[in-house]
């Protein structure tokens, strides 16, 4: 079972921040919150992942509570084109433990 | 980041066929997997392919229904066998990458199935 809980879908409009949240209240000290997007038709996409600071690339931070049971990922600019399926995981890169996938998050970005 | 060509990108079959999947790694990586991700679903983890070892399937997953072949370290393929229309799905494969420290999974774009 997946660990982590998401809505089902988020609607923003073109030009402002999107901020999707994550619940992980089980997450584990040695597990890294990652997130990924699928767009339609498409493989996944990675985004970003953090431990317990925060973080930030060129396409999104991430921002992860101090007790690290839940996250949001921020997308400052939301284009039309960041429009899908967004899926927060828990992940122990350091074992054999594989990632698994939640049902995600439809971003629908409007103009 | 790691380039990954699957193939076929989509086909259509006949109930009772079998179908092979390709996935070509533009670099050599141990492990390699393989997802299914049935229509308007999640993704689920079918199985992992090292080089030089047996898949591990996952609960629900048998190597009779989806025998894979891991040859190399930049090539595997998944093979749907005695489909059914329930096996109509995208196929993904995807290998694990550590850039830079951190481990990523990258995904090729995928293989839609259909089963009539």
């Amino acid at each position: 079972d997946a660990k982590t809980t998401q809505p089902t879908s988020m609607d923003c409009a073109e030009g402002r921040a999107a901020n999707l949240p994550c619940n992980h209240s089980t997450i584990s000290g040695n597990e890294y919150v990652y997130w990924y997007r699928q767009i339609h038709s498409q493989g996944p996409q990675y985004i970003i992942h953090g431990l317990k600071n925060n973080e930030t690339n060129e396409m999104a931070s991430l921002i992860i509570t101090e007790d690290r049971k839940s996250s949001t990922l921020i997308l400052p600019h939301a284009t039309l084109r960041d429009t899908a399926v967004y899926y927060c995981i828990v992940w122990n890169t350091g074992t054999a433990s594989k990632l698994t996938f939640g049902t995600g998050t439809r971003l629908q970005v409007t103009l | 980041s790691a380039v990954i060509s699957q193939k076929p990108s989509r086909d259509i079959c006949q109930r009772g066929t079998s179908l092979t999947i390709q996935c070509q790694v533009d670099s050599q990586v141990t492990m390699m997997f393989w997802y299914r991700q049935q229509p308007g679903q999640s993704l689920t983890l079918i199985a992992t392919a090292n080089q030089g070892s047996e898949a591990t399937y996952e609960s629900g997953f048998v190597i009779d229904k989806f025998p894979i072949s891991r040859p190399n370290l930049t090539f595997s393929t998944l093979t749907v066998s005695n489909m059914s229309p329930e096996d109509s799905s995208i196929y993904l494969c995807s290998v694990e990458l550590a850039p830079g420290g951190a481990n990523v999974l990258t995904f090729g774009a995928g293989s839609r199935l259909t089963v009539l």
